[in-house]
């Protein structure tokens, strides 16, 4: 496996279903994105890690709880959502946290919520 | 507050030229990345821009003017695969935040 990976590709939950979404990079990055992509709208950056540590979250709902057990793999915890969560949702890693680091971006989870 | 403006759709027969306009207003403003993403797939890194000017990379090209707020990504000799998004995005502090528009759909056309 080759860049960054995501599983599930498609994920169809109900509204009281309990998911995960997980990310994989190959690259040897030390910093990784969790990004939601809505029809017709920009990219939200919803969290960032730094060599495991969370140093960003963007007023995300805590219905969304991100971990990074390691600085290969990123998770996203999904419970409760609701139908406005549905979209897709693409992770991302980078060399380093800083100006100028090319990101790149797995091919994305669709998610539909019930 | 943030906002990055960017068309939100144009055509072009194939051969053409296609330049992607790309305004932006950041409390912070370090640098500007152009993203290519095509229907169902991960976006992929074109260009970045962090001086004035112009950036040439084959068949694709990046200006931007900091002092103007102001981006284009240009697109020459177009071809069929080049139909997809183009995402303008602004790094917007020192730890290479990105704010993105909501993209410019290409449709290049025989």
């Amino acid at each position: 496996e080759t860049g960054v990976t995501q599983t599930p590709r498609h994920l169809v939950m109900g509204m009281t279903n309990k998911k995960s979404l997980k990310c994989e990079q190959h690259l040897g990055h030390n910093a990784m994105y969790w990004y939601k992509q809505s029809a017709k709208k920009p990219l939200e950056l919803m969290f960032v890690y730094s060599l495991e540590e969370r140093v960003e979250n963007n007023s995300v709902p805590s219905r969304f709880s991100p971990e990074c057990p390691n600085s290969s793999h990123l998770f996203l915890h999904l419970h409760t959502l609701q139908p406005e969560d549905s979209a897709l949702y693409l992770c991302a890693s980078s060399q380093d946290r800083g100006a100028g680091y090319e990101q790149y971006f797995g091919p994305g989870t669709r998610l539909t919520v019930t | 507050g943030q906002n990055i403006d960017q068309p939100t759709e144009m055509t072009a027969t194939e051969g053409a030229i296609v330049q992607i306009n790309c305004t932006y207003q950041t409390s912070g403003f370090n640098g500007l990345f152009w993203y290519q993403q095509h229907a169902g797939e991960a976006p992929t890194f074109l260009s970045y821009n962090v001086l004035d000017g112009l950036e040439e990379k084959g068949r694709f090209s990046s200006f931007l003017s900091r002092s103007k707020g102001y981006s284009y990504l240009l697109l020459k000799e177009l071809q069929m695969k080049d139909s997809a998004s183009y995402l303008c995005a602004a790094e917007t502090d020192s730890w290479g935040k990105l704010q993105f528009g909501a993209g410019t759909q290409v449709v290049v056309t025989p």
